[in-house]
């Protein structure tokens, strides 16, 4: 058990509403991350996090805001939902330099 | 501009047979290279690894080989288990500041071991 959890599991919402998906970690790990898993695409990195307030971009970055107030806890938003965001998000820490460890993912479908 | 590639989308083999997976890259810059299996509603869970500077890493029944000239990379399963049904991913990684931690993955090949 990497000490990763994500939540909501599972989210329905409407087109142009909202939505934050949580993650949390009970490791203390300087690095987050945020990836989408969709069908032939494999894992696309989102956005991460090298530090409370610190973060960057991904390859797949548009549409999608991070903040990070706290080392443990690292929120992707979606501010205004599409369609095309409908798929299965990850979060992972790093606990050495190339090795990530994932969390259970949340599973958001926009109607 | 796909970096890592593979290029089976899935694979069935017998159980007991040996399973290679198969995974390409185009960028000389990786190094550092690693297997994730994932099973349906499940995060991916890390399985193996091997930097740049070895060609072959081996962990029980799972062994990965590195073909840096070719920028290829393999995963081999023996003997394979049905319980070993599952996505695989393999993904890459360059050392730098910039890069740090990020992996670039491979579309997956779902792996079906039949009894």
């Amino acid at each position: 058990d990497a000490g990763i959890t994500q939540s909501p599991r599972h989210k329905v919402t409407e087109t142009g509403t909202p939505v934050t998906l949580r993650c949390h970690q009970t490791e203390n790990h300087r690095y987050m991350y945020w990836y989408r898993q969709d069908p032939g695409h494999g894992l696309r990195l989102i956005h991460y996090s090298y530090g409370v307030k610190d973060t960057d971009k991904g390859e797949v970055s548009d549409g999608y805001s991070v903040s990070r107030s706290k080392t443990e806890d690292f929120l992707l938003t979606l501010e205004s939902a599409t369609s095309s965001q409908t798929s299965v998000y990850f979060c992972a820490i790093a606990p050495s330099d190339y090795e990530q460890y994932f969390g259970p993912g949340t599973r958001l479908t926009v109607t | 501009d796909q970096q890592v590639k593979q290029n089976s989308p899935s694979l069935s083999v017998q159980e007991g047979r040996i399973s290679i997976l198969n995974c390409d890259y185009t960028n000389s810059m990786f190094d550092y290279f690693l297997w994730y299996k994932k099973y349906p509603a499940e995060g991916p869970t890390f399985l193996i690894s091997i930097s740049s500077i070895k060609d072959k890493n081996e962990d029980g029944r799972f062994t990965v080989f590195l073909n840096k000239s070719a920028k290829h990379l393999s995963l081999h399963i023996v003997p394979s288990q049905p319980g070993d049904s599952a996505v695989y991913f393999c993904a890459a990684s360059a050392r730098g500041s910039s890069n740090t931690g990020k992996l670039i993955f491979g579309q997956g090949t779902t792996l079906q071991v039949k009894p």
